[in-house]
């Protein structure tokens, strides 16, 4: 069974930097793209960032570049989601989600997210 | 940017009704369309992806069909587990983008 869990959510003040983690099991990880998608409370989704298997390829939503940067450790199926310099309005819940190739972009399994709180 | 025009915004529906939500693309995405199912408090489940297909294990009364800039989402016969908020997603190119989404509710 495809499992993916998310850690590393909390609340941070404007400017400060946090760290979420997502724990893969259940698939080959190394095969597969990786995904961080966010939903602002009460909004839709957004999506963030993504990575190939290999990481040759990562792609970042303008909203984001140059203060996130998304990484994977395939040998210990596990993706990040490094967040600096955070804003008011990066608070949402962000799931990570697997894709069958960084081209074939459907998310078939999402984890249940970890919110994510930026305030003073 | 694409940008992914979905109607309505919200509907009321019954057990038992037909169901069909638009998605309208700014720009010809051919089939690259997927169609996601969340319920409150729950992530995303994929429901449809490129368009018509039906994912492994999700019921058949949901279809999706269309290409191109228009796309139609439907249900056949709405059961009760079905009220949620559905979206539209586009994968032509990037940024990846989602539709505003459709709340259906009873």
């Amino acid at each position: 069974e495809v499992q993916l869990v998310e850690s590393g959510g909390g609340l941070v003040k404007p400017g400060g930097s946090l760290r979420l983690s997502c724990a893969a099991s259940g698939f080959t990880f190394s095969r597969n793209s990786m995904h961080w998608v966010r939903q602002a409370p009460g909004k839709g989704l957004e999506w963030v960032s993504s990575i190939s298997g290999s990481s040759d390829y990562i792609y970042y939503a303008d909203s984001v570049k140059g203060r996130f940067t998304i990484s994977r450790d395939n040998a210990a199926n596990s993706l990040y989601l490094q967040m600096n310099s955070l804003r008011a309005e990066d608070t949402a819940v962000y799931y990570c989600a697997r894709a069958p190739s960084i081209t074939t972009l459907f998310f078939q399994h999402w984890g249940q997210g970890t919110l994510v709180t930026v305030s003073s | 940017d694409i940008q992914m025009t979905q109607s309505p915004s919200s509907l009321s529906a019954s057990v038992g009704d037909r169901v069909t939500i638009t998605c309208l693309a700014s720009q010809d995405i051919s089939n690259y369309l997927n169609w996601y199912q969340q319920k409150p408090g729950k992530a995303p489940k994929l429901l449809i992806y490129d368009a018509s297909n039906l994912e492994t294990g999700v019921p058949s009364r949901f279809s999706g069909s269309g290409s191109g800039t228009d796309f139609t989402f439907t249900i056949s016969s709405l059961q009760p587990e079905d009220f949620a908020t559905y979206y539209c997603q586009q994968y032509d190119d990037l940024p990846l983008t989602f539709g505003g989404g459709t709340k259906v509710e009873i």
